[in-house]
């Protein structure tokens, strides 16, 4: 079957731009999650929901960041007003049930910021 | 901010040869598990170990679990070179929930042909 898909793969926007990242999960996975990966570095949590439920959102760094699951399956995350800072390859995953563990991984949006 | 760190951050062996990585944590946790990464596949789930479960295998990767210690190890035997990748161990979140993943900064593993 399909697994956890992500769009753009690739996203060079300029300083103050506002991007949307796109995550696709596995069809009938309750939970979703977005991590931001910096280079070289592990994966850092952004925020969960648990079908359209925003559970969880306390690794988001600022309210420059928004994520949304309107219903329960694809998600979107918007970053408004782009800084360098926030160039990094951002992650999506999803898992069965609402508590896992066993997260699926998309392959990742990187994003730069010129 | 990250629970897990690997040890070593790096490490090159030749094809063949067994490679471990450790992986330590802060935090009492309720599972362990450990992922893949490497270019173009993005993060593929390896293994998954419980709290009260000390050693488990699955075909070529061994991961042990020490929690007096807050350790755990992932052993991979007779190595390829498609195991070249990066090695993460993640741990659920400080609240007890198995909901969020803790990272560690990964172990780069290069598998010398």
């Amino acid at each position: 079957g399909a697994g956890v898909s992500q769009s753009p793969r690739y996203k060079v926007a300029k300083r103050g731009q506002d991007v949307a990242l796109r995550c696709d999960p596995i069809s009938g996975h309750v939970s979703l999650f977005w991590y931001q990966q910096a280079l070289g570095q592990g994966p850092e949590f952004l925020t969960y929901f648990q079908n359209e439920a925003q559970l969880d959102k306390s690794g988001l760094p600022s309210d420059r960041f928004f994520a949304e699951r309107p219903e329960g399956s694809v998600s979107t995350l918007k970053i408004q007003r782009t800084q360098q800072e926030d160039s990094a390859v951002y992650l999506c995953a999803s898992s069965r049930g609402a508590t896992g563990p066993e997260q699926y991984f998309g392959p990742g949006t990187r994003l730069t910021v010129t | 901010s990250q629970q897990g760190e690997e040890d070593p951050q790096a490490l090159s062996i030749q094809e063949g040869e067994n490679a471990t990585m450790n992986c330590s944590y802060k935090t009492s946790i309720n599972n362990l598990q450990w992922y893949r990464q490497n270019s173009g596949r993005g993060l593929v789930h390896l293994i998954l170990i419980r709290s009260n479960e000390r050693e488990k295998h699955s075909g070529r990767l061994r991961v042990t679990l020490d929690t007096s210690k807050k350790s755990s190890s992932l052993l991979i035997t007779a190595s390829r070179a498609a195991d070249t990748a990066s090695y993460f161990c993640a741990t659920d979140g400080r609240r007890g929930s198995n909901y969020q993943l803790i990272w560690g900064a990964g172990t780069k593993l290069i598998i010398k042909p």
